[in-house]
């Protein structure tokens, strides 16, 4: 069975400054997709970012990027020029595509990112 | 506006008094799911549904009942709830492309408490 693991339960940054969030999953499929949501205080789950197993090139959104390592099963998530609205708990998905249908994510325990003015 | 809406967003409620959840989207999405979240356990998946009267369990199904009568609608029952399923819980919903789930849209979120 798939696991998605984010080891850091708490991360802080100054603002303006770039932090990166880790996440490391285990997988035997080929084929997948992995996910950043962002859960701010109003509990909204937010989505930030998505990768494409199969594309090398990691994806960026504004200033967010990843930094996907495939033969690592490692995803993680870099947000620069932190804002005080970046602050939030983050969570890591996994995504299989066959998933049996069910559309089922995996997601990691998250980890509370504070950004201090 | 395309929304998830969940209600309701708070309740607290006693061992043993059935209670539903109901959850509603404006998108047609053929796909609609529950979730749960937990301190240090991140979300996991209750129960899902294809399309209108097709439904099966997800990882924590235990305890929760749904249906789906209704293309919008995806309601979560507790029968007799317990101290262990008071959690955050989370409806989301996605359109199918090939009888696949795509990119989940998800609710508001409803905090449930059981005493």
């Amino acid at each position: 069975a798939q696991t998605v693991t984010q080891s850091q339960p708490e991360m802080s940054v100054q603002e303006a400054e770039t932090v990166t969030l880790s996440c490391t999953y285990d997988t035997s499929e080929s084929d997948y997709y992995l996910f950043w949501y962002k859960q701010p205080p109003s509990r909204q789950m937010i989505l930030v970012i998505r990768q494409e197993a199969y594309k090398q090139q990691n994806a960026t959104e504004n200033r967010f990027s990843v930094n996907f390592q495939k033969a690592a099963k490692s995803f993680s998530l870099k947000i620069s020029d932190s804002q005080l609205g970046d602050a939030a708990m983050y969570f890591c998905a996994y995504r299989s595509p066959g998933s049996s249908n069910t559309g089922k994510l995996i997601f990691g325990q998250g980890t509370t990112l504070q950004v201090k003015p | 506006e395309a929304q998830v809406t969940q209600n309701p967003r708070y309740l607290i409620t006693v061992t043993g008094k059935k209670l539903t959840v109901t959850c509603s989207q404006n998108m047609n999405h053929e796909y609609m799911s529950w979730y749960r979240q937990d301190p240090g356990l991140g979300l996991r998946q209750i129960y899902y549904s294809m399309n209108v009267e097709v439904t099966d369990k997800g990882d924590v199904p235990e305890g929760y009942k749904v249906s789906r009568k209704e293309k919008r609608n995806f309601p979560l029952i507790l029968e007799s709830p317990s101290p262990n399923q008071t959690s955050l819980y989370f409806c989301a919903s996605s359109p199918t492309d090939r009888g696949l789930p795509g990119e989940l849209f998800f609710g508001e979120g409803s905090r449930l408490t059981v005493l």
